[in-house]
């Protein structure tokens, strides 16, 4: 079975700064999918950048980006020039494609210092 | 796009009391999931439908809960004979057959008292 594991349960960061987010996960599959979303008070998630694992290029989203190491299945999250609005839980999740069924890990609870 | 639209965004019931959620997806999304999410954790997998089929269905979902999307559009999440361990955060969310980008609503807020 997959799983996704974010050991961090929260982090802070100051405006403008610069903070990564760890998400480490397991699957014996080849072909897979990575994400992280975001979870503001109104509790709708929100895509904010995801990877195929095919692909050895790191996702980028301006401010987002990825750095996907497949062997090691560690999957971080780098926010940069951090915004009072990036306040928010941030989760992981993996899948498989084929039927697009998500499987997250636990979150980690960003706040940002003005 | 209105974007996934679910109905209530909260609801508050007592212990055996039957509850019944809807979700609207985004017109032309063929597959449809839930998940539930509880404090402190990630959403976890109910169940999916493709078009009207419901396809998989977790352990997660025992015989308590029926889902439904009678013509391929809206879906009903209904749960019977609620228990205090189903307060939780029901969340739906749909997607296009051919993208990988799921579409989440803001969910139903479920409280068993």
């Amino acid at each position: 079975a997959q799983t996704v594991t974010q050991s961090q349960p929260e982090m802070s960061v100051q405006e403008a700064e610069t903070v990564t987010l760890s998400c480490t996960y397991d699957t014996s599959e080849s072909d897979y999918y990575l994400f992280w979303y975001k979870q503001p008070p109104s509790r709708q998630m929100i895509l904010v950048i995801r990877q195929e694992a095919y692909k050895q290029q790191n996702a980028t989203e301006n401010r987002f980006s990825v750095n996907f190491q497949k062997a090691a299945k560690s999957f971080s999250l780098k926010i940069s020039d951090s915004q009072l609005g990036d306040a928010a839980m941030y989760f992981c999740a993996y899948s498989t494609g084929a039927n697009s069924k998500l499987t997250f890990g636990k979150g980690i609870t960003l706040s940002v210092r003005p | 796009d209105t974007g996934v639209s679910q109905d209530p965004r909260h609801k508050i019931t007592k212990r055996g009391q039957n509850v019944t959620f809807r979700c609207d997806p985004i017109s032309e999304h063929n597959r449809l999931y839930w998940y539930r999410q509880t404090l402190g954790q990630g959403p976890e997998f109910l169940t999916y439908f493709q078009n009207e089929a419901q396809l998989e269905k977790s352990r997660l979902l025992s015989d308590r809960f029926s889902a439904e999307r009678p013509k391929g559009s809206f879906s009903t999440l209904e749960i019977q004979r609620t228990e205090q361990g189903d307060s939780a955060m029901y969340l739906c969310a749909s997607r296009l057959p051919w993208g990988e980008k799921l579409f989440f609503g803001s969910g139903t807020q479920l409280s068993v008292l």
